[in-house]
């Protein structure tokens, strides 16, 4: 079964500095993995996937993510925040062989808060 | 091009009343999803059907919960009777491919049921 954990449920940065938002995932093979931003009232909307192409993968919005088998992680990054970044953040992971047809397992989700 | 719509957004039922949620994918998805997202945790997949197939049901409590996909477009997703615990935002996602797991699910805006 596949399985995600997200280190830490609140992450509060400044504008302009680093975010980092960490995913770790467990699969006993290497699996599709998402990132899914929702804000306020809203459903979720995908920033970046990993599918066994390029291991560092850039999405919308500034963000990328890097896929490392040896950590089992695909952590999330921007190097500058910006307010509009406020929300929470999901990672989710798919199982690429087929056999949950597309089916997606998140984690708990991380929200971002940006201080001005 | 139209986005996955969800009626309605906000619904307050007492515990054992009955409740309906409606959904429509985007025009020519063929594989429909919808997900319980409890307070404070990530999506969980409810039910999952290809046209109007169940592929997947396995997550859904079937001794309250029924879910519909007539003619391969809309979708119904019914509780009965409601229970305090089944209070959560029913989302429902759309994808164009079956059984491709890298590619990405459209979400709705979501239901957001409160049982009292």
């Amino acid at each position: 079964a596949q399985s995600v954990t997200q280190l830490g449920s609140h992450v509060s940065v400044s504008e302009g500095a680093l975010v980092l938002l960490r995913c770790n995932y467990s699969s006993s093979v290497p699996p599709y993995l998402f990132w899914y931003v929702q804000y306020p009232n809203q459903g979720l909307q995908l920033l970046l996937k990993y599918t066994s192409a390029a291991t560092l993968v850039k999405g919308i919005n500034g963000f990328e993510a890097e896929f490392k088998k040896s950590e089992t992680s695909f952590h999330l990054t921007k190097p500058s925040a910006h307010m509009s970044d406020a929300a929470e953040y999901f990672c989710a992971v798919s199982d690429p062989r087929g056999s949950t047809l597309g089916r997606l397992y998140f984690g708990r989700g991380t929200q971002l808060t940006v201080w001005p | 091009e139209a986005g996955v719509a969800q009626s309605p957004r906000y619904k307050i039922i007492e515990k054992r009343q009955s409740v309906a949620f409606w959904c429509n994918p985007i025009s020519g998805h063929a594989t429909l999803y919808w997900y319980q997202q409890i307070l404070g945790q990530g999506p969980k997949l409810l039910i999952q059907f290809q046209n109007n197939g169940v592929v997947d049901d396995s997550q859904l409590p079937k001794d309250r919960f029924s879910a519909e996909r007539l003619k391969g477009v809309d979708s119904t997703l019914k509780i009965q009777p409601a229970k305090l615990e089944d209070s959560a935002v029913y989302l429902c996602a759309s994808s164009l491919v079956f059984q491709a797991s890298s590619y990405e699910q459209y979400f709705g805006p979501g239901t957001r049921l409160t049982v009292t």
